[in-house]
């Protein structure tokens, strides 16, 4: 398989729920990527790993927590969600992240979540 | 700091009609400007990009012009087709703060009739 797969393409979820999104790329890429995309907005950095440790972390709330155990793999643990959590998010992943990077991302196809 | 805005949508055409999607971006030194594209229920992929100034990117007949002096890069296609109905971002990345982070415009819905 080739590529950045999400798992799972969707999913529904109370408040008081635990989940968790999975990523995996099969590219040898060393940065990997979170964003949320909402109706109406621009697409939102979440997170950003490289080399397995956390250089982003743009103000998320604490009840999204990522977790990189590898460079192939890259999760996002959700807890006490609210209904405007609700969006698609995606996962991408770059060569590198910082000097060889060429700004050219690949993309899953996303989780698309709901909050009730 | 860094930023991409693009024109608002949605953008309705028909069938072979000329399309234009413009793109505006505030950047110092010379960032790396992309054009992706999001078909239904997909993730982001790389259209077409420009890496230096007066640069031309293309791809499956869409082509983007790196303007320094207009701080631009609008997408433009001759010949629009029903399969081109997406969303389309323009994004950055790079310049003088050189870090790995690309920066999106909110994105341009494209709808095309036949």
């Amino acid at each position: 398989e080739t590529g950045v797969t999400q798992t799972p393409r969707h999913l529904v979820m109370g408040m008081t729920n635990k989940k968790s999104l999975k990523c995996e790329q099969h590219l040898g890429h060393n940065a990997m990527y979170w964003y949320k995309q909402s109706a109406k907005k621009p697409l939102e950095l979440m997170f950003v790993y490289s080399l397995e440790e956390r250089v982003e972390n743009n103000s998320v709330p604490s009840r999204f927590s990522p977790e990189c155990p590898n460079s192939s793999h890259l999760f996002l643990h959700l807890h006490t969600l609210q209904p405007e959590d609700s969006a698609l998010y995606l996962c991408a992943s770059s060569q590198e992240y910082i000097g060889r990077n060429t700004g050219e991302l690949f993309f899953g196809e996303g989780s698309r979540l709901t909050v009730l | 700091g860094n930023s991409v805005t693009q024109m608002e949508g949605p953008v309705t055409l028909s069938e072979e009609a000329f399309l234009t999607i413009n793109c505006t971006y505030t950047a110092t030194g010379y960032p790396s400007l992309f054009w992706y594209v999001q078909y239904p229920g997909e993730g982001l992929q790389l259209l077409l990009k420009a890496t230096k100034a007066d640069d031309k990117g293309s791809n499956k007949g869409f082509e983007a012009t790196y303007r320094k002096e207009t701080t631009s890069f609008h997408l433009e296609k001759g010949s629009v087709q029903v399969s081109d109905s997406a969303v389309y971002f323009c994004a950055l990345a790079g310049g003088s703060s050189n870090t790995g982070k690309l920066i999106f415009g909110q994105g341009t819905t494209l709808q095309v009739k036949p």
